[in-house]
């Protein structure tokens, strides 16, 4: 099925540095939603974005709605141990159409 | 957030049989649920959507007769893998999406590992 394209695939940083994942597509969505996936648990929802150039704050994470409305990015800011998982964007076109994937980013976290 | 619980978490079974996997949303009403399937250390893969009271839509590659999707009511949908092999084993997601996440957030449910012996 379609994917987006979710950069990069893996990170291992240092506890306390600030983290950055991307996510883009050739065409437009709606809808920017970014997860979090801890192994052998479903997703998490963190943040939805839901108009192009919106900048949303959750805590230490920060996403933003590309004005093209083709890309979204989510930071992380002074990672700790606990931010350790798989990072998703999602997107979705239009109401009632089923999510769109990307391939996720896997964050390691040392201490 | 809204709650989606999905039941059992884990699950082995003998090849042949079918297994049963339920998906309920708690404290809404879901008007769209999804069913994916994911191997280890790759993204989601979208198996099918369904709509409470009609029938599943199922994405291509995705054999109907073998993963029923049920969604009888605005809480509850069921996954049954019918006449499982090993190649089955895999671990299942649904989600579920109404109302309460402005139709556009989706909420997901624990996820079900299912190992088929």
């Amino acid at each position: 099925g379609q994917q987006l394209n979710q950069s990069p695939q893996s990170m291992f940083i240092q506890e306390g540095e600030d983290v950055s994942m991307n996510c883009t597509s050739s065409s437009i969505f709606n809808t920017w939603l970014w997860y979090k996936q801890d192994p052998g648990e479903g997703p998490v929802l963190l943040i939805a974005l839901y108009k192009a150039g919106e900048l949303t704050s959750n805590g230490r994470l920060t996403a933003q709605f590309g004005i093209t409305r083709k890309d979204s990015f989510l930071n992380i800011s002074a990672s700790i141990p606990s931010d350790v998982g798989i990072y998703f964007c999602a997107g979705l076109r239009q109401a009632g159409t089923a999510l769109i994937f990307g391939k996720g980013t896997t964050l390691s976290v040392s201490s | 957030g809204a709650v989606v619980s999905q039941h059992p978490s884990r699950v082995i079974c003998k090849s042949g049989t079918s297994v049963k996997i339920e998906c309920r949303s708690l404290d809404f009403q879901a008007t769209t649920m999804f069913w994916y399937r994911q191997f280890p250390k790759k993204s989601l893969m979208l198996m099918a959507t369904s709509n409470e009271g009609s029938k599943a839509t199922y994405e291509q590659g995705v054999e109907k007769d073998k993963f029923l999707i049920n969604h009888a009511s605005l809480t509850l949908s069921t996954l049954t893998v019918t006449s499982a092999h090993p190649e089955d084993s895999s671990f299942y997601i649904c989600s579920a999406r109404g109302v309460l996440g402005g139709d556009t957030e989706a909420f997901f449910g624990q996820g079900t590992r299912l190992t088929v012996v």
